[in-house]
């Protein structure tokens, strides 16, 4: 139990250009899911928090215009990296909590190339 | 201070042995603490989690608690080459939902 999947698993996108990644709870609802960036060689870096129907939390210095969330159904959130550019490649995960006790379960993420 | 810190590594250990590795975290009123496994180039996975003080065995695996210390640790017992990656250390935030804070990691390396 506790599968998240994530769409795409990787992907190569020009300068500019925006790109949306999907994150899904295959086999329980999440009430909450989590969006987090890391870098080569260093730790998860959270974005964003998103409740099911209401507005993401972003964490302090993550632009909540260029990275667009939405949680709309209980097993549903995607990431939109907005005019993307070079500085934004990184490996993109999203984690889902809902089972119980505050446990949060990733998905394989995405690892984003912009050129 | 860091909110969760973990000495980095690597911790090199001889396969069949016991690795240990620590966690210190700076807020005392904390509850919930997981252990992590991340290895290169894939995203987390959930080893264990523990919410009181003592021991949580599972498997190969034991986490433990001591919360007047604020630290947990987890051991790995008879380690194998498989089990080389990161293990990052996470605690739940305060007032914050299901958010976590995470420390660097810890790269391990159990050698044949």
């Amino acid at each position: 139990g506790a599968v998240v999947s994530q769409h795409p698993s990787w992907v190569i996108c020009k300068s500019g250009t925006s790109v949306k990644i999907e994150c899904r709870s295959l086999d329980f609802q999440a009430t909450t899911m989590f969006w987090y960036r890391q870098f080569p060689k260093q730790s998860l870096m959270l974005m964003a928090t998103s409740n099911e129907g209401s507005k993401a939390t972003y964490e302090q210095g993550v632009e909540k215009d260029k990275f667009l969330i939405n949680h709309a159904s209980l097993t549903l959130s995607t990431l939109t990296v907005t005019s993307a550019h070079p500085e934004d490649s990184s490996f993109y995960i999203c984690s889902a909590s809902g089972t119980s006790a505050f446990e949060q379960y990733f998905g394989p993420g995405t690892r984003l190339t912009v050129t | 201070q860091k909110e969760v810190e973990q000495n980095s590594g690597p911790l090199s250990v001889p396969e069949g042995a016991i690795a240990s590795l620590n966690c210190t975290y700076s807020d005392r009123v904390s509850q919930s603490f997981f252990w992590y496994r991340q290895y290169s180039g894939k995203s987390p996975e959930l080893i264990m989690s523990i919410y009181s003080n003592g021991d949580k065995e599972d498997g190969r695996f034991t986490a433990q608690l001591n919360k007047a210390s604020q630290y947990v640790s987890l051991l790995i017992r008879d380690s194998q080459p498989s089990d080389s990656a990161t293990y990052l250390c996470a605690v739940k935030r305060r007032n914050s939902g299901y958010a976590l804070n995470f420390g660097k990691g810890t790269s391990l390396l159990v050698t044949p």
